[in-house]
């Protein structure tokens, strides 16, 4: 069974500018996570996607969002870039056999200039 | 305000002998607990986890401990190997599915070298 895909593995961005974030889940987890690691916060919950609707959703500003399509892949957004948001931008899925645990992918390493 | 937390950033152990990670947390509503291992450049992996109802879990070399009194859980792996070399994320969910509202709250890690 494949694995969580994230796409691209690397990003370059200029401040003010917008980027798209690609996940593929394990095939039959219909449930979707991603979470921002830096170095001085740790990994941080942003939101979580179910059969296409944001089920919950972390504490971060409205610049970032996300979907998931009816194959239940997912795309995050982030618009109007900071430099601040330069991290690891991982997903994550899970289906209901899978209990408590979430199976992540390699991460997109996002660095805005 | 840190609800998961891992106080050691680091941890030196030789070669065959136990590693002990270390865990605190202050929420109270936690009831699943899980440990991820994580390389450079890779995304975490799950090693073991425990709900509230248990005090130990095990899984081949890993042991996982879980006071709930005093909000601390633990990792013991033994023997440790070269490969265990990793950051080690302890992480904790109200709920039983996903992480639920709030997602797995992480502790910020600990990076485990293992000497020959």
């Amino acid at each position: 069974k494949a694995g969580v895909t994230q796409t691209p593995r690397y990003l370059i961005k200029t401040r003010g500018q917008q980027v798209t974030l690609s996940c593929s889940p394990i095939s039959g987890h219909r449930s979707v996570s991603w979470y921002q690691q830096t170095p001085g916060q740790g990994l941080q919950f942003l939101f979580e996607y179910f059969s296409e609707t944001q089920r919950n959703k972390g504490n971060f500003p409205g610049r970032f969002s996300g979907r998931q399509f009816s194959n239940s892949r997912s795309e995050m957004n982030v618009s109007t870039l900071e430099l601040g948001d330069s991290a690891l931008y991982l997903c994550a899925s899970s289906s209901p056999n899978s209990g408590e645990k979430l199976f992540f992918g390699s991460g997109t390493q996002l660095s805005v200039l | 305000d840190q609800q998961v937390k891992q106080n050691s950033p680091s941890l030196s152990v030789q070669e065959g002998r136990i590693s002990i990670l270390n865990c605190d947390y202050t929420n109270s509503m936690f009831d699943y607990f899980l440990w991820y291992k994580k390389y450079p450049a890779e995304g975490p992996t799950f090693l073991i986890s425990i709900s509230s109802i248990k005090d130990k879990n095990e899984d081949g070399r890993f042991t996982v401990f879980l006071n709930k009194s005093a909000k601390h859980l633990s990792l013991h792996i033994v023997p440790s190997q070269p490969g265990d070399s990793a950051v080690y994320f302890c992480a904790a969910s109200a709920t039983r599915w996903g992480g639920g509202a709030d997602g797995l709250t992480f502790g910020k890690g600990t990076h485990l070298i293992i000497q020959p």
